[in-house]
């Protein structure tokens, strides 16, 4: 079974502008939820996808938006880049919304310049 | 609020030498916790969890863990360390279905 994918994996943006990650969940898989990873601030939540809803929600201003469709992928929107959303977001799929055991894509690399 | 700990920013062991990484957690209710690795340049791979029933878990590469109720840890124990485990290791803990809260992690060197 293939695992968790995101594209692209390495970005460049200029600040004021905006971006689209991907995430494609392991087959079968209906929860995704996305991450964002810095050396400074470790490994933050940035909310959680079920059957296209959104179950919860991190601590993000509303620059940061995701959603999901009906075949389980997902999408995180950032929008007016600064450079301090530089950083790698991660991607997990889980079966069911209890999220016991979470798989990890490898990850997108957001550097704003 | 929810929170996890992870109080060794790095811990440094000999190959073959049992480790340890130290994990405690504060919620209110009943906590689901979890151990992934990081290995360089890769997301995050599940190790072990802790949800109900015994308290000392099992996981992928020899790892194992602890839960303990009254000292709210969940530390990660390994009895003979490789090389090979040299990787960032994170704690996580949830409390139902609600997000998942990482501890800051804590890197492991194994010398040869």
């Amino acid at each position: 079974k293939a695992g968790v994918t995101q594209t692209p994996r390495y970005l460049i943006k200029t600040r004021g502008q905006q971006v689209t990650l991907s995430c494609s969940p392991i087959s079968g898989h209906r929860s995704v939820s996305w991450y964002q990873q810095t050396p400074g601030q470790g490994l933050q939540f940035l909310f959680e996808y079920f059957s296209e809803t959104q179950r919860n929600k991190g601590n993000f201003p509303g620059r940061f938006s995701g959603r999901q469709f009906s075949n389980s992928r997902s999408e995180m929107n950032v929008s007016t880049l600064e450079l301090g959303d530089s950083a790698l977001y991660l991607c997990a799929s889980s079966p069911d919304k209890t999220n016991y055991e979470q798989y990890f894509g490898p990850g997108t690399r957001l550097t704003v310049t | 609020a929810q929170s996890v700990a992870q109080p060794e920013d790095q811990v440094n062991v000999a190959e073959g030498n049992p480790l340890t990484v130290k994990c405690t957690y504060s919620v209110s209710g009943n906590p689901y916790l979890f151990w992934y690795v990081q290995y360089p340049n890769r997301g995050l791979q599940f190790l072990l969890k802790y949800i109900t029933g015994d308290n000392l878990v099992k996981g992928s590469y020899g790892f194992e863990a602890e839960f303990n109720k009254s000292q709210t840890s969940f530390h990660l124990k390994k009895p003979s360390a490789l090389v090979s485990d040299s990787a960032l290791y994170f704690c996580a803990v949830r409390v139902n279905t609600d997000k998942l809260i990482f501890g800051t992690g804590t890197r492991l060197q194994v010398f040869p």
